[in-house]
Parts: structure tokens; sequence; C-alpha cells
């Protein structure tokens, strides 16, 4: 997995629900990041976290939640407040002990539809 | 603003044929430059990426790039394409000194390789 699990693989909602999104890693990175993809549109950042207990909004963060308690975790819950919800969701991380040239490593992804 | 074009939703091409996969970028200084591949229901895979150097970049599964500044581009290149090449690719872009800022991805262009 690359050292970075996302679950579950598919998530079904109620309209209205929040539902929660897991997101681990555990190679000790500081940065991690969540992305929304649609078809067509590509990857659209929603929140992204560099530190513990610090997290910044990315392009369509209206909607959603995330916290970072602890280093290896970045759950990002999906409010009853996101209209569009259903989406590929994607995960990931990259250590920032350089100038970043590792890049990013991704979990598989989390597929969410509303029902 | 950091911006990534890939002007072409689909590419197809005959195997064992050369393929071209395009992209263009905007970055306020030098770039630092990304390809990824997504296989369908999964996460990116890192292809391979651009700093500094050489013009021509060699990554996984036969792939290469070429930064070319003056054109802003940074095209995906494979002198033979195999069916198992076909998937989603991933431009993506950042400026290299921006303080970890995060990448910012193209639309992705849809590789089908056909037998």
């Amino acid at each position: 997995d690359g050292g970075i699990t996302q679950s579950p693989k598919y998530l079904f909602r109620k309209e209205g629900q929040n539902v929660t999104l897991s997101c681990e890693q555990n190679l000790n990175h500081d940065a991690m990041y969540w992305y929304r993809q649609d078809p067509g549109q590509g990857l659209r950042l929603i929140y992204y976290s560099q530190i513990v207990n610090d997290f910044q909004k990315g392009d369509i963060a209206e909607g959603y939640s995330v916290s970072r308690e602890k280093k290896e975790s970045f759950p990002l819950t999906v409010t009853s407040a996101q209209k569009n919800p259903t989406a590929f969701y994607l995960c990931a991380r990259t250590p920032l002990t350089g100038p970043g040239d590792y890049g990013y490593t991704f979990g598989s992804g989390t597929s969410l539809t509303v029902v | 603003a950091q911006s990534v074009a890939q002007p072409e939703d689909q590419v197809n091409v005959a195997e064992g044929n050369p393929l071209t996969v395009k992209c263009t970028y905007s970055v306020s200084g030098n770039p630092y430059l990304f390809w990824y591949v997504q296989y369908p229901n999964r996460g990116l895979q890192f292809l391979l990426k651009y700093i500094t150097g050489d013009n021509l970049v060699k990554g996984s599964y036969g792939f290469e790039a070429e930064f070319n500044k003056s054109q802003t581009s940074f095209h995906l290149k494979k002198p033979s394409a195999l069916v198992s090449d076909s998937a989603l690719y991933f431009c993506a872009v950042r400026a290299l000194n921006s303080g970890n800022t995060p990448l910012v991805f193209g639309k992705g262009t849809r590789l089908s390789v056909i037998a």
C-alpha cells in the first residue's frame, strides 16, 4: 500500500448524513493531503496538513472538515453541507525533509456514493 | 498562480507505435513537474519527475518526458506503446521554491492502446 491506507474502499451515504473517510500513513511523513476526483475534472484539493494540529483549506473545502490530531492520521469528514459529495476521494502523503523531491504517494482511494 | 493544462481528454494509439501525452504548465519561477498514472479504481502511481538537470527525464515502465522551458511543456512519451499502458495519466506542477505548496494537477488524459 506504499505506506498509506485509505478505508473503506466503497462507502454509501444517505442524504443529510455526515461520513468520515479514513487515511493512515506509517512512514512518519509530515504532509498529508485530500483530493477529490470527478470524471473529466482531474484532482481538486480539499484540505492539506503539514504539521500536527494544523491544516489549510484547499480549493474546494466547503462542506468538508478534517483533523490532524496525530501525525499518522488525517481523516476527512464529508458533511451534510456538501451538496454533491458523490466522488472518488484520494489521500496522499509526502515528507517535508527536502525541497519536496519525493512527490506524493497516494492511497488507493475511497469511492463515496450518496443514495 | 500555478496551473496545468492537458489539452487532450483522450489519446488513442496502436500497440507498438510511439505515444505522446501532452502537458503545458504555468508557474512563477522554476517548475517542479510530475507525471502520474491511474488504473481503474486505484490511486495515482508516480511515473517520473523533473526538478533540474537534463531536459529528458526517464521514469518507470519505459516512459520518459521532455521538459521544454521556452514552450512551458512537459510531454510524456514512450517509444513503443503496450496495451497495458492504457490508463489515465495526470501531469502535476508546483513552483520549485514555493515552500511546499500543494501540487496542482491537470484534468487527466485517458490513453487507450489498441492491439
